[in-house]
């Protein structure tokens, strides 16, 4: 079964920094898609950025990045020039390519951008 | 944009009491689901329904839940007998062609008393 392990419950970051979400999985799987969700406080998910697994270049969405590491199982979002918008709930998921059905979500990470 | 949507916004029930959640997906999308998240955990899967019928389900949706596409646009989960432990924000989401991206609606906050 796959699983999606997020190791930062809370974190925080200046405005106008840089800080990075860690998130890791496990999985048998070749093929399958990685998802980061932002949950603000008005509970509302939110994609904010996707990678496919068999795609090498890392996705990117203006402020929004992540480092995708295959080997690693390792899927990091990195937020720069943060904003005070951007304090919400972080969600790594997982989609299993085939089975496209069943989502697995990490445990989140809650992030609080500080004026 | 379109969006999905849920009514309603907070759901007040008591135990025992049958509860139904409804969902208005993206008017062309084609798959459905459901999700919880009990206060301060991780979002979990529920069900997906496809073409008229759950296409996969989890352990959490026992003999107690149950999805209906009752017309072309609403998407509802019913919960047949209330529990304490059912009080979450239950969320539904939808894809479309690009089946990897579930929009997700803003929930229904769901608290059993």
């Amino acid at each position: 079964a796959q699983t999606v392990t997020q190791s930062q419950p809370e974190m925080s970051v200046q405005e106008a920094e840089t800080v990075t979400l860690s998130c890791t999985y496990d999985t048998s799987e070749n093929n399958y898609y990685l998802f980061w969700y932002k949950q603000p406080p008005s509970r509302q998910m939110i994609l904010v950025i996707r990678q496919e697994a068999y795609k090498q270049q890392n996705a990117t969405e203006n402020r929004f990045s992540v480092n995708f590491q295959k080997a690693a199982k390792s899927f990091s979002l990195k937020i720069s020039d943060s904003q005070l918008g951007d304090t919400a709930m972080y969600f790594c998921a997982f989609m299993n390519w085939v089975n496209n059905n069943d989502m697995r979500f990490g445990a989140g990470t809650r992030l609080t951008v500080k004026p | 944009e379109p969006e999905v949507t849920q009514t309603p916004s907070h759901q007040v029930t008591q135990m025992g009491q049958e509860v139904i959640l409804r969902c208005v997906p993206i008017s062309n999308h084609l798959y459905f689901y459901w999700y919880r998240q009990i206060l301060g955990q991780k979002v979990e899967f529920l069900v997906s329904f496809y073409n008229n019928e759950i296409s996969e389900k989890s352990e959490i949706f026992d003999d107690q839940f149950s999805v209906e596409r009752p017309d072309g646009s609403n998407f509802t989960l019913k919960i047949r007998s209330t529990k304490l432990e059912d009080s979450a924000m239950y969320f539904c989401a939808s894809t479309g062609s690009s089946i990897y991206e579930q929009y997700f609606g803003p929930g229904t906050r769901l608290t059993v008393t």
